[in-house]
């Protein structure tokens, strides 16, 4: 029983370049969450989708960050043209419903030279 | 939004003590998460608390939520290495589920 799969776990890009992170759910879950998490800090809301819907982006940057999660295939966090600060972990968590406990991937660490 | 405070960031027990650790909110929440995060891993759910005064156990951790739903406490009976980690607590909002997180407390237990 697979929990919910994070890729990869960790990323390393140069300023400038494209990160993409993937996320795919645990079985029989259809919402999904990314989280961002710095140093020492709890983990902050970006985005929670279901299958090829965008619920809520209010915890996303306007610029450079997208995401989505297709009918087919794992949910991608997007970052274009990265920036120093980028670098975090990323969180990933799924749940049947929209009021069922959030399961947690393992998270993408990345970092940006 | 709502937002919620856990002070200190960090505690340090010696091996055996208990340890008691608070989530504060200024305005009422619906409800309360806590998750556990290992050095370098992922947080996982431990408990969820809708009512006022719940109290909930799982082997030596008691939580409970308080009666005017502002507060939430989590305590560790005579802590083990184990234990070691840092807690968040979480709240979310009716239908709209996305969390928000504590900064958490980062949990040290000295063998």
């Amino acid at each position: 029983n697979a929990g919910v799969m994070q890729n990869p776990r960790h990323l390393v890009r140069r300023r400038g370049q494209e990160a993409r992170l993937r996320c795919s759910p645990m079985k029989g879950h259809s919402h999904v969450y990314w989280y961002r998490q710095l140093p020492e800090e709890g983990l902050k809301f970006m985005v929670y989708l279901q299958k090829e819907n965008i619920i809520d982006e209010s915890g996303m940057p306007k610029e450079r960050f997208s995401a989505e999660f297709p009918k087919e295939g794992p949910s991608i966090l997007r970052i274009q043209q990265v920036v120093r600060g980028d670098s975090a972990a990323y969180f990933c968590a799924s749940s049947r419903t929209d009021n069922q406990p959030q399961h947690f991937g393992d998270g993408t660490r990345l970092s940006i030279l | 939004g709502q937002q919620v405070m856990q002070i200190p960031q960090y505690q340090h027990v010696q091996e055996g003590e208990d340890f008691t650790t608070y989530c504060n909110s200024s305005t009422t929440l619906s409800n309360i998460q806590w998750y556990k995060q290992r050095p370098g891993g992922h947080p996982v759910f431990l408990i969820q608390l809708v009512k006022s005064g719940e109290v909930k156990k799982q082997k030596r951790l008691t939580f409970q939520f308080g009666e005017a739903k502002k507060n939430s406490s989590l305590h560790i009976t005579a802590t083990q290495t184990t234990d070691v980690g840092t807690y968040f607590c979480a709240v979310s909002r009716g239908a709209n589920s996305k969390l928000t997180f504590g900064k958490g407390i980062t949990l040290s237990v000295r063998p």
